[in-house]
C-alpha cells in the first residue's frame, strides 16, 4: 500500500497528558498537510509544509500544538497539556508540488478522545 | 466564516437516477476545486476536481460544474449507485496558497 498511512487510528488519553501522532505520506509527494475534523464539519486546515519547511499555520493551531517534519518524509503533530476541546479525528494528506494541481491525498485519520 | 459551504446535509436518490450535489463558495480567489467522498472511518478520497479556467470537468460517471458568476459548483453523479452513498466534501483552494477550505459535507444515499 503506498497511500497515506498514520498511526496510530485511535489514541484515547486523559485530559492534560500529551499525544503525538505520526503521518507517512505517500513517497514522491513534497507537501504534507495536518487537518483537524469534529463530527458534521468538514476538515479545518490546521499547518503545512513543503519538504522540511512549515509554510502555513492556521489559528487554530494553539501554542498547545507543535508539528514537525524533520527530514522532509514523515510528519509527527505533537499536542500537549490534551483538553476534551482537543477530541476529533486528526487527518494527514499529502501532495506533489506542480503535479495534478496539488491534489491532497488524505490518510485515514488519527480518532483522538480526551477523558 | 464558512467560506466553503453545502447546504444540504443530506440527499437520497433511487439507484439509476442523477444524484445532484451542491457546493456555494464566497471567495473569488479560489482558483480550484475539489470533490472528495468519505466513507465512515475513512479518510477522504478524492474523486474530482476543477480549475477556475473551465466550467465542466467530467470522469466517467461524475462530472463536476463551476459557475464562477454564480460562486457555485456541482457534482453530477449518473447513474448512481448504492456504493456511491457517502458524505461528500467539496472544498476550494486560493490562488495565493495551498491551504484548502471544505465545506460541511452532504451525506448521499443511494437507495437500491
Amino acid at each position: 500500500d503506498t497511500g497515506v498511512s498514520q498511526n496510530p487510528r485511535h489514541k484515547i488519553t486523559k485530559r492534560g497528558q500529551n499525544v503525538t501522532f505520526r503521518c507517512d505520506p505517500i513517497s514522491e509527494h513534497n507537501r504534507l498537510y495536518w487537518y483537524r475534523q469534529t463530527l458534521g464539519q468538514g476538515p479545518e486546515f490546521l499547518t503545512y509544509f513543503q519538504n522540511e519547511a512549515q509554510l502555513e499555520k492556521s489559528r487554530l493551531l494553539s501554542d498547545r500544538f507543535s508539528a514537525e517534519r524533520p527530514k522532509g518524509s514523515f510528519s509527527t503533530l505533537e499536542i500537549q497539556r490534551t483538553e476534551q476541546g482537543d477530541s476529533a479525528m486528526y487527518l494527514c494528506a499529502s501532495s506533489l508540488s506542480g503535479g495534478d494541481g496539488d491534489t491532497q491525498y488524505f490518510g485515514p485519520g488519527t480518532r483522538l478522545t480526551v477523558l | 466564516d464558512q467560506q466553503v459551504k453545502q447546504n444540504s446535509p443530506s440527499l437520497s436518490v433511487q439507484e439509476g437516477r442523477i444524484s445532484i450535489l451542491n457546493c456555494d463558495y464566497t471567495n473569488s480567489m479560489f482558483d480550484y476545486f475539489l470533490w472528495y467522498k468519505k466513507y465512515p472511518a475513512e479518510g477522504p478520497t478524492f474523486l474530482i476536481s476543477i480549475s477556475s479556467i473551465k466550467d465542466k470537468n467530467e470522469d466517467g460517471r461524475f462530472t463536476v460544474f463551476l459557475n464562477k458568476s454564480a460562486k457555485h459548483l456541482s457534482l453530477h453523479i449518473v447513474p448512481s449507485q448504492p456504493g456511491d452513498s457517502a458524505v461528500y466534501f467539496c472544498a476550494a483552494r486560493r490562488n495565493t496558497g495551498n491551504q484548502f477550505y471544505f465545506g460541511t459535507g452532504t451525506s448521499l444515499t443511494v437507495i437500491p
